[in-house]
């Protein structure tokens, strides 16, 4: 079993609509959750965290996490075309320190 | 506020020699991670420095070794390159590691012929 696990994709949305993505860790006692946003060539830029179970919201992005399932997920609400990337989970384990454990990427597209 | 820069951009070298890549840290943060992206393996952890001192490492060879500077700039070293070492290498700064973001640079991408 992988410790981040995400659906590879490519995950497609039409403009406007919502586009949900998942991600589940093994590690029970990770405790914190980041959400990176990839364009191809560039490198993976932050757009979400979150701490606590329950929901954040930031603008169009919400991050719900789940910790008693193990389950994060990402929200972004009226999709746009520049929203298509390549969206990366991470999860920082038990030993809190700077290690990031990354799921593969979900790769969304968002049709005009 | 600059952002984490990574130096150099791009590097294309031999198989046999060795590489150091630089990586600046956004002012006043003290973790500095290392990792590796591969189409096939994806983002893989290398190592962090904090305050100095390797506090992390992941499950690459001894080819792979880092340091840090008291200014909190880390440089990563890969001897005796590989072909399998071409990857575009990340660096990521974070104010103290455990409990904080993580913020990345722009990369550098090896090439190894």
């Amino acid at each position: 079993q992988k410790e981040v696990e995400q659906n590879s994709g490519p995950l497609s949305v039409p403009e406007g609509a919502i586009a949900s993505l998942n991600c589940t860790y093994s590690d029970r006692g990770s405790q914190s959750f980041f959400w990176y946003r990839q364009y191809s060539g560039k490198s993976p830029e932050l757009i979400m965290f979150i701490y606590s179970n329950g929901d954040k919201e930031d603008g169009r992005f919400t991050a719900q996490l789940n910790k008693a399932s193990q389950y994060v997920s990402l929200l972004i609400r009226d999709s746009q075309p520049s929203d298509s990337a390549t969206y990366l989970c991470a999860v920082r384990g038990s030993s809190n320190t700077g290690k990031l454990i990354f799921g593969q990427g979900t790769t969304l597209q968002v049709k005009p | 506020k600059a952002g984490v820069t990574q130096t150099p951009r791009y590097l294309i070298k031999t198989r046999g020699q060795q590489v150091t890549l630089s990586c600046s840290p956004i002012s006043g943060h003290r973790s500095v991670s290392w990792y590796q992206q591969t189409p096939g393996q994806g983002l893989q952890f290398l190592f962090e420095y904090f305050s100095e001192t390797q506090r992390n490492k992941g499950n690459f060879p001894g080819r792979f070794s880092g340091r840090q500077f008291s200014n909190s700039r880390s440089e990563m070293n890969v001897s005796t390159l590989e072909l399998g070492d071409s990857a575009l290498y990340l660096c990521a700064s974070s104010f103290q590691g455990g409990g904080t973001e993580a913020f990345f640079g722009q990369g550098t991408r090896l090439t190894v012929v």
